[in-house]
């Protein structure tokens, strides 16, 4: 079955400029999850969705940094005024549910965004 | 907040040998423990879990130990193979908090 899908895979932006990165998850999956994951890191939580209900975004490092899941299924992370710092990839997971009954995580194969 | 620390940072063993991999973490709170393996270019691909109310899991050559009282969990991989070359994470939640990476070789 279709897993994770992210697109684009790669961005190129000028500093300053804004971007938007989109996230098909699983079908069904009730839970989303976005992390940034910089070059030899791990993954860094930045917020997680719970259907359309943004339940955590303790890991949005500034307020340049939005995302959205307006139906519960398609999301969209958005850097506004884009640094040189952002450049990172950035995953996008779906799980079935998540919090009481944490549900494996599946991820996507990331957007690879790079700040000129 | 959870906070994972993970050991070794890099591994490399022969054909054949074991691997062990070790994460601590500090949330008492945290119940449920995966290990991710990542390809170069690809997203981390879950490859075993395990919940706080079990101590072992096994899933043909790959095993994971949870010890709750030390808050310490391990990635057990036996018989190793070339292809299981690649960077092994950790996790723990509460919070989804990530070990910062094994980079495993294996030689043939």
């Amino acid at each position: 079955g279709a897993g994770v899908s992210q697109s684009p895979r790669y961005k190129v932006a000028k500093r300053g400029q804004d971007v938007a990165l989109r996230c098909d998850p699983i079908s069904g999956h009730v839970s989303l999850f976005w992390y940034q994951q910089a070059l030899g890191q791990g993954p860094e939580f930045l917020t997680y969705f719970q259907n359309e209900a943004q339940l955590d975004k303790s890991g949005l490092p500034s307020d340049r940094f939005f995302a959205e899941r307006p139906e519960g299924s398609v999301s969209t992370l958005k850097i506004q005024r884009t640094q040189q710092e952002d450049s990172a990839v950035y995953l996008c997971a779906s799980s079935l549910t998540w919090g009481n009954s944490n549900q494996p995580q599946h991820f996507g194969d990331g957007t690879r965004l790079s700040i000129l | 907040g959870e906070n994972v620390e993970q050991h070794p940072s890099t591994l490399s063993v022969q054909e054949g040998d074991s691997a062990v991999i070790k994460c601590t973490y500090s949330d008492s709170a945290s119940n449920y423990f995966p290990w991710y393996k990542q390809e170069l270019g690809k997203g981390p691909q879950l490859i075993i879990d395990i919940r706080s109310n079990v101590g072992e899991k096994k899933d043909q050559r790959i095993a994971v130990t949870l010890n709750k009282t030390a808050k310490h969990f391990s990635l057990h991989i036996t018989e190793t193979q070339p292809e299981d070359s690649a960077v092994y994470f950790c996790a723990a939640s509460t919070d989804m908090r990530f070990g910062a990476g094994t980079r495993l070789t294996v030689k043939p």
